[in-house]
Protein backbone atom coordinates (compact mmCIF):
# COMPACT_ATOMS: atom_id res chain seq x y z
CA UNK A 1 0.00 0.00 0.00
CA UNK A 2 1.54 3.73 -1.02
CA UNK A 3 1.94 5.91 1.63
CA UNK A 4 1.19 9.36 1.92
CA UNK A 5 2.72 11.51 -1.05
CA UNK A 6 3.98 14.87 -0.84
CA UNK A 7 6.09 16.97 -3.88
CA UNK A 8 8.54 18.70 -3.89
CA UNK A 9 10.55 17.20 -1.25
CA UNK A 10 12.64 20.05 -0.88
CA UNK A 11 11.63 24.27 -2.12
CA UNK A 12 14.16 27.03 -1.64
CA UNK A 13 12.57 30.38 -2.91
CA UNK A 14 13.09 34.19 -2.21
CA UNK A 15 10.99 35.98 -0.02
CA UNK A 16 7.70 37.49 -0.89
CA UNK A 17 7.68 34.68 -3.93
CA UNK A 18 4.70 32.01 -3.96
CA UNK A 19 4.88 28.54 -2.91
CA UNK A 20 2.45 25.65 -2.92
CA UNK A 21 2.79 22.36 -1.61
CA UNK A 22 0.86 19.20 -2.78
CA UNK A 23 -0.50 16.13 -1.03
CA UNK A 24 -1.76 12.66 -1.34
CA UNK A 25 -3.32 10.58 1.50
CA UNK A 26 -3.68 7.28 1.76
CA UNK A 27 -6.08 6.04 -0.32
CA UNK A 28 -9.16 5.88 1.64
CA UNK A 29 -8.47 7.99 4.59
CA UNK A 30 -11.07 11.11 4.34
CA UNK A 31 -8.71 12.74 7.15
CA UNK A 32 -5.87 14.95 5.86
CA UNK A 33 -3.67 17.39 7.57
CA UNK A 34 -1.44 19.84 7.55
CA UNK A 35 1.36 20.44 9.91
CA UNK A 36 4.00 22.90 9.99
CA UNK A 37 7.31 21.59 12.31
CA UNK A 38 9.98 24.02 12.68
CA UNK A 39 13.53 22.98 13.73
CA UNK A 40 13.90 20.88 17.29
CA UNK A 41 10.29 21.62 17.53
CA UNK A 42 6.62 18.77 17.16
CA UNK A 43 4.76 19.14 14.26
CA UNK A 44 2.08 22.20 14.41
CA UNK A 45 -0.89 21.70 13.11
CA UNK A 46 -2.25 24.20 10.17
CA UNK A 47 -5.35 22.60 9.28
CA UNK A 48 -7.49 19.55 9.16
CA UNK A 49 -10.05 18.06 6.30
CA UNK A 50 -12.97 15.75 6.42
CA UNK A 51 -12.96 15.04 3.36
CA UNK A 52 -13.48 18.05 1.16
CA UNK A 53 -14.53 20.38 4.25
CA UNK A 54 -11.73 22.40 6.33
CA UNK A 55 -12.92 21.45 10.18
CA UNK A 56 -10.84 23.38 11.99
CA UNK A 57 -8.20 26.08 10.37
CA UNK A 58 -7.63 27.85 13.70
CA UNK A 59 -4.07 27.78 13.47
CA UNK A 60 -3.84 28.56 9.93
CA UNK A 61 -2.49 32.09 9.07
CA UNK A 62 -5.02 33.08 6.69
CA UNK A 63 -3.74 36.33 5.29
CA UNK A 64 -0.97 34.55 3.44
CA UNK A 65 -1.68 30.91 4.04
CA UNK A 66 -4.47 29.18 1.88
CA UNK A 67 -5.53 25.39 1.57
CA UNK A 68 -7.73 23.47 -0.82
CA UNK A 69 -9.42 19.66 -0.87
CA UNK A 70 -11.59 20.43 -3.86
CA UNK A 71 -12.48 16.77 -4.59
CA UNK A 72 -11.80 15.49 -1.00
CA UNK A 73 -8.77 13.35 -1.76
CA UNK A 74 -5.43 15.46 -2.44
CA UNK A 75 -4.69 18.52 -1.02
CA UNK A 76 -2.62 21.63 -1.86
CA UNK A 77 -1.19 23.88 0.60
CA UNK A 78 0.00 27.40 -0.88
CA UNK A 79 2.10 30.40 0.76
CA UNK A 80 1.57 33.79 -0.97
CA UNK A 81 3.96 35.63 -0.15
CA UNK A 82 6.53 33.88 1.29
CA UNK A 83 8.43 34.95 4.63
CA UNK A 84 11.83 34.26 6.25
CA UNK A 85 10.29 32.48 9.07
CA UNK A 86 7.84 30.47 6.88
CA UNK A 87 11.39 27.98 6.34
CA UNK A 88 10.17 24.96 7.89
CA UNK A 89 8.96 21.52 6.86
CA UNK A 90 5.56 21.28 6.10
CA UNK A 91 4.13 17.45 6.71
CA UNK A 92 0.82 15.69 5.16
CA UNK A 93 -1.01 13.45 7.02
CA UNK A 94 -3.98 11.58 6.57
CA UNK A 95 -6.27 9.01 8.85
CA UNK A 96 -9.04 6.11 8.34
CA UNK A 97 -11.85 8.43 10.00
CA UNK A 98 -13.61 11.07 11.33
CA UNK A 99 -11.96 12.63 14.95
CA UNK A 100 -8.42 12.25 15.82
CA UNK A 101 -8.61 9.28 17.55
CA UNK A 102 -7.14 7.52 15.19
CA UNK A 103 -3.30 6.91 14.13
CA UNK A 104 -2.25 9.47 11.52
CA UNK A 105 0.16 8.36 9.02
CA UNK A 106 2.59 10.71 7.74
CA UNK A 107 4.57 11.65 4.59
CA UNK A 108 8.18 12.74 4.58
CA UNK A 109 7.42 16.56 4.27
CA UNK A 110 9.00 19.39 2.05
CA UNK A 111 11.22 21.42 3.50
CA UNK A 112 10.80 25.39 2.62
CA UNK A 113 13.69 27.87 2.79
CA UNK A 114 13.05 30.78 2.29
CA UNK A 115 16.27 33.43 1.40
CA UNK B 1 -5.73 24.25 27.65
CA UNK B 2 -4.20 21.06 27.23
CA UNK B 3 0.13 20.89 26.62
CA UNK B 4 2.28 17.87 26.70
CA UNK B 5 6.45 17.67 27.95
CA UNK B 6 9.16 16.20 27.00
CA UNK B 7 11.75 17.03 29.40
CA UNK B 8 14.73 15.62 27.30
CA UNK B 9 16.02 16.84 24.63
CA UNK B 10 18.46 13.90 24.38
CA UNK B 11 18.86 10.39 25.67
CA UNK B 12 21.64 8.36 25.24
CA UNK B 13 21.57 4.54 26.25
CA UNK B 14 24.57 1.72 25.68
CA UNK B 15 22.85 -1.05 23.17
CA UNK B 16 20.91 -4.20 25.14
CA UNK B 17 20.08 -1.83 28.20
CA UNK B 18 16.79 -0.44 28.99
CA UNK B 19 15.68 2.53 27.62
CA UNK B 20 13.04 5.16 29.05
CA UNK B 21 12.02 8.39 27.17
CA UNK B 22 9.47 10.62 28.97
CA UNK B 23 6.42 12.18 28.73
CA UNK B 24 4.14 14.18 30.99
CA UNK B 25 0.70 16.06 29.83
CA UNK B 26 -2.28 18.68 31.16
CA UNK B 27 -5.35 18.27 29.87
CA UNK B 28 -8.92 19.32 31.38
CA UNK B 29 -10.21 16.02 31.13
CA UNK B 30 -9.17 12.37 30.42
CA UNK B 31 -6.44 12.43 27.87
CA UNK B 32 -5.69 10.31 24.66
CA UNK B 33 -2.08 9.70 24.07
CA UNK B 34 -0.15 8.71 21.71
CA UNK B 35 3.87 8.01 20.70
CA UNK B 36 5.46 8.82 17.01
CA UNK B 37 8.78 8.16 15.86
CA UNK B 38 10.50 10.13 13.26
CA UNK B 39 13.64 8.67 11.17
CA UNK B 40 15.78 10.98 9.39
CA UNK B 41 14.32 12.26 6.46
CA UNK B 42 11.26 10.04 6.73
CA UNK B 43 7.73 10.72 8.26
CA UNK B 44 6.43 10.47 11.50
CA UNK B 45 5.35 6.75 12.31
CA UNK B 46 2.81 5.82 14.92
CA UNK B 47 4.72 3.76 17.65
CA UNK B 48 1.05 3.13 19.89
CA UNK B 49 -1.25 4.59 21.36
CA UNK B 50 -3.62 5.02 25.14
CA UNK B 51 -7.23 5.47 24.46
CA UNK B 52 -8.57 3.55 28.00
CA UNK B 53 -8.32 0.60 29.62
CA UNK B 54 -4.91 -1.17 30.38
CA UNK B 55 -2.66 1.69 31.57
CA UNK B 56 0.43 -0.57 29.72
CA UNK B 57 0.20 -0.36 26.33
CA UNK B 58 2.14 -2.32 24.00
CA UNK B 59 3.19 -0.86 20.36
CA UNK B 60 5.51 -1.18 16.92
CA UNK B 61 9.06 -2.33 17.43
CA UNK B 62 9.20 -3.55 21.41
CA UNK B 63 7.74 -0.36 22.64
CA UNK B 64 5.74 0.13 25.42
CA UNK B 65 4.29 2.92 27.44
CA UNK B 66 2.62 3.26 31.06
CA UNK B 67 -0.01 5.58 31.59
CA UNK B 68 -0.04 7.04 34.88
CA UNK B 69 -2.60 9.30 35.60
CA UNK B 70 -1.79 10.51 39.40
CA UNK B 71 1.47 11.42 37.71
CA UNK B 72 0.08 12.62 34.41
CA UNK B 73 3.24 10.87 32.80
CA UNK B 74 2.99 8.39 29.69
CA UNK B 75 6.61 7.28 29.51
CA UNK B 76 8.24 5.24 26.39
CA UNK B 77 10.04 2.02 27.49
CA UNK B 78 11.78 -0.84 25.48
CA UNK B 79 13.37 -3.32 27.68
CA UNK B 80 16.62 -3.68 25.30
CA UNK B 81 17.69 -1.21 23.08
CA UNK B 82 18.80 -1.66 19.77
CA UNK B 83 21.16 0.99 17.59
CA UNK B 84 17.93 1.45 15.14
CA UNK B 85 16.18 2.73 17.71
CA UNK B 86 18.09 6.03 17.11
CA UNK B 87 15.22 8.30 16.21
CA UNK B 88 13.61 11.35 16.89
CA UNK B 89 10.63 10.46 19.27
CA UNK B 90 7.41 13.11 19.77
CA UNK B 91 4.92 12.13 23.05
CA UNK B 92 1.07 13.86 22.11
CA UNK B 93 -1.63 14.77 23.67
CA UNK B 94 -5.48 15.00 22.99
CA UNK B 95 -8.19 16.29 25.62
CA UNK B 96 -10.86 13.57 25.16
CA UNK B 97 -13.55 15.85 26.44
CA UNK B 98 -13.37 18.44 23.94
CA UNK B 99 -13.18 19.09 20.07
CA UNK B 100 -9.81 20.06 20.87
CA UNK B 101 -6.68 19.02 18.22
CA UNK B 102 -3.20 16.54 18.72
CA UNK B 103 -0.41 18.49 20.75
CA UNK B 104 2.92 17.06 19.75
CA UNK B 105 5.47 17.46 22.44
CA UNK B 106 9.17 19.25 21.42
CA UNK B 107 10.97 16.01 20.54
CA UNK B 108 13.11 13.81 22.40
CA UNK B 109 15.99 12.50 20.59
CA UNK B 110 17.30 9.11 21.19
CA UNK B 111 20.52 7.95 20.71
CA UNK B 112 21.71 4.40 20.89
CA UNK B 113 25.22 3.51 21.33
CA UNK B 114 26.94 0.58 20.20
Amino acid sequence: EAGVVQSPRYKIIEKKQPVAFWCNPISGHNTLYWYLQNLGQGPELLIRYENEEAVDDSQLPKDRFSAERLKGVDSTLKIQPAELGDSAVYLCASGPGAGELNEQFFGPGTRLTVL
Amino acid sequence: AQSVAQPEDQVNVAEGNPLTVKCTYSVSGNPYLFWYVQYPNRGLQFLLKYITGDNLVKGSYGFEAEFNKSQTSFHLKKPSALVSDSALYFCAVRDIGSASKIIFGSGTRLSIRP
